[in-house]
């Protein structure tokens, strides 16, 4: 089962703009990973926050993590065509072993 | 970041017949791999963890019969879809298992069964 829930399932805006998604988890977790997945293709990681930090940078990626509300954000600034694609967070808990579970994804569109 | 390498990337077979897909890290020892399936506009659905060594551990519901998995070498795994139906057409993706749990991808493998 799907630990992650997701939110927005679809988003689009014009090339420029930020993009916000959202995840959100059940379980006590050890870090937290969001992933890109460009249409039929593997995914490919993209940053990883570990459960004692509250926010993460990665060039246009921004990552919060709240752990008292179960959730993260991952902020995309200065959004480009290429950046077109579907998000997934990832949730690695202890009670999963070494398996991660993934969210349903937030599918991004970014319009030139 | 790691090189995951998944062959083929698209095929087509008849119903009844077999298919096995590769997956390879190229360039890390992958003690773990995963099998994936997912479904348009869906999420991964994790069908089974794959340990060099030994036995795959396949996730509830999912035929071990169906999809024979083999981790012979920490470098491959393959997964072999046996008397393949139109019902098993799909997407199917294998990732290896990296450091701080980080999974790498292979480009998956769009199966057709007609």
């Amino acid at each position: 089962s799907q630990q992650g829930e997701e939110d927005p399932q679809a988003l689009s805006i014009q090339e420029g703009e930020n993009a916000t998604m959202n995840c959100s988890y059940k379980t006590s977790i050890n870090n937290l990973q969001w992933y890109r997945q460009n249409s039929g293709r593997g995914l490919v990681h993209l940053i990883l926050i570990r459960s004692n930090e509250r926010e993460k940078h990665s060039g246009r990626l921004r990552v919060t993590l709240d752990t008292s509300k179960k959730s993260s954000s991952l902020l995309i600034t200065a959004s480009r065509a290429a950046d077109t694609a579907s998000y997934f967070c990832a949730t690695d808990a202890w009670a999963a072993g070494n398996k991660l579970t993934f969210g349903g994804g937030t599918r991004v569109l970014v319009k030139p | 970041g790691a090189v995951v390498s998944q062959h083929p990337s698209w095929v087509i077979c008849k119903s009844g017949t077999s298919v096995k897909i590769e997956c390879r890290s190229l360039d890390f020892q992958a003690t773990t791999m995963f099998w994936y399936r997912q479904f348009p506009k869906q999420s991964l659905m994790l069908m089974a963890t794959s340990n060099e060594g030994s036995k795959a551990t396949y996730e509830q519901g999912v035929e071990k019969d169906k999809f024979l998995i083999n981790h012979a070498s920490l470098t491959l795994s393959t997964l072999t879809v046996t008397s393949a139906h139109p019902e098993d057409s799909s997407f199917y993706i294998c990732s290896a298992r990296g450091t701080f749990n980080i999974q790498y991808f292979g480009a998956g493998t769009r199966l057709s069964v007609l």
